[in-house]
């Protein structure tokens, strides 16, 4: 069972920050969450992951609560391409205890739809 | 350009007929897998490989066969397809089993078993 919630859809403006929250409420201390997108029938991207400080890189931000069990990815300037499905991702099992990606679940996601 | 390769793109068979989908890998990556995708469904686990002559079922292996005779392919074989196989199929790799940060998926098959 996926170990996270996510909205099932969301509209941005372009140009807008898009703010995608995800609920991992029963995450546990050492595991990291990982987030993922996938455009329309491509194949899934890597965009990024975090444990408990905030993380940032070229395709976006990630901001973890202090308590963890929930976590908002930013999409600074969203444009028409980023539209796709989100996937907001939490091992089935963590990765110090075996866990891997034969474990990671790609539920159903936030489909993310920017207009113009 | 590091990526992952699928071929066909797209199929269209028949029942019964065998059938390979070929991944391959230009990364040296160990871990291998297979994923089906339907709608309203998500991504499902097929197969997985950690290395070389190492594989395992994921969620859904039933009806699927693959091998790992060298590290940078892994194809996914149907012996008998059936409707029910009908799915858009993703390869993906990455360095090792917790690489998920790397983890690279191909660009996908759409197969269709009429």
């Amino acid at each position: 069972d996926a170990k996270t919630t996510q909205p099932t859809s969301m509209d941005c403006a372009e140009g807008r920050a898009a703010n995608l929250p995800c609920n991992h409420s029963t995450i546990s201390g050492n595991e990291y969450v990982y987030w993922y997108r996938q455009i329309h029938s491509q194949g899934p991207q890597y965009i990024i992951h975090g444990l408990k400080n905030n993380e940032t890189n070229e395709m976006a931000s990630l901001i973890i609560t202090e308590d963890r069990k929930s976590s908002t990815l930013i999409l600074p300037h969203a444009t028409l391409r980023d539209t796709a499905v989100y996937y907001c991702i939490v091992p089935l099992r963590p990765l110090y205890s075996g866990g891997g990606a034969d474990g990671l679940t790609f539920g159903k996601g936030t489909h993310l739809i920017i207009q113009p | 350009e590091a990526q992952v390769t699928q071929n066909p793109r797209y199929l269209i068979t028949v029942t019964g007929k065998k059938l390979t989908v070929t991944c391959s890998q230009n990364m040296n990556h160990e871990y291998m897998s297979w994923y089906r995708q339907d709608p309203g469904l998500g991504l499902r686990q097929i197969y997985y490989s950690m290395n070389v002559e190492v594989t395992d079922k994921g969620d859904v292996p039933e009806g699927y066969k693959v091998s790992r005779k060298e590290k940078r392919n892994f194809p996914l074989i149907l012996e008998s397809p059936s409707p029910n196989q009908t799915s858009l199929y993703f390869c993906a790799s990455s360095l090792s089993r917790t690489g998920l940060k790397n983890y690279t998926f191909g660009s996908g098959t759409r197969l269709t078993v009429v």
